[in-house]
């Protein structure tokens, strides 16, 4: 049963400091999407990546976040530095999508990485 | 702009009662709507997804949802809920135009009284 595996589950951290989210898509899927969960916003897109390239990061704080995908087979979300106000909880998705973009292809998620910022 | 609703943030409901989730929407295109649910401390779970042909479709767990353009409306309904269905419920429509991104609404959380 393919799964789209997240790391860390959950991670404290204070104010200023370095945080790494990884992500694992699903083998075979070309399309990865990292989406931010917070009571306030809800479910909101942070960045898309197709074939390992960044296809949209406009919903991602550029001065602090960064987004990439080193190998077809690990994506990361990296927040330099971390803000209280970044603590939320953090889900990659993957998807394989087809030359002709079909938005109806499904995305999986992975369980998300809680994080917590003091 | 794309958006979706979800009026109601909660529902309470009987184990055994049906269930019906509101979703509207607002997109220019033709939509591509989902539904996903979220159990506390999950990941989302896709119930299922529309994108043409028949107006009613069936997903998983027993749920069905039906699609309406002319009221812009693809909610989501179960015949008998299980208190196993207590979870927060997610509405999406899929972005073609932005590399198939989702566009979620703010979510329903579903409450089961036995």
């Amino acid at each position: 049963d393919a799964r789209v595996t997240q790391t860390p589950r959950d991670k404290v951290t204070e104010m200023g400091q370095e945080v790494t989210m990884r992500c694992q898509p699903i083998l075979g899927h070309n399309t990865v999407f990292w989406y931010r969960q917070t009571m306030m916003q809800g479910l909101e897109l942070l960045a898309y990546f197709r074939n390992r390239a960044p296809l949209d990061d406009s919903g991602m704080p550029k001065d602090r976040f960064s987004a990439e995908m080193p190998d077809a087979t690990l994506a990361t979300l990296k927040i330099q530095p971390s803000e209280p106000r970044d603590s939320a909880v953090y889900f990659c998705a993957s998807g394989l999508v087809r030359e002709t973009g079909s938005a109806a292809d499904t995305q999986y998620f992975g369980p998300g990485t809680r994080l917590t910022v003091l | 702009a794309q958006s979706v609703t979800q009026p109601d943030i909660h529902i309470t409901v009987s184990e055994g009662a049906s269930l019906e989730l509101r979703c509207n929407y607002s997109y220019g295109a033709t939509p591509y709507l989902f539904w996903y649910v979220q159990s506390p401390g999950q990941g989302l779970q896709l119930l299922l997804k529309y994108f043409s042909g028949d107006t009613l479709v069936q997903g998983i767990k027993g749920f069905e949802a039906e699609f309406k353009r002319s009221q812009s409306s693809f909610n989501l309904r179960k015949p008998s809920v299980h208190w196993s269905d207590a979870a927060e419920y997610f509405c999406a429509v899929g972005v073609r135009e932005y590399g198939n991104k989702l566009v979620f609404g703010a979510g329903t959380i579903l409450r089961v009284k036995s």
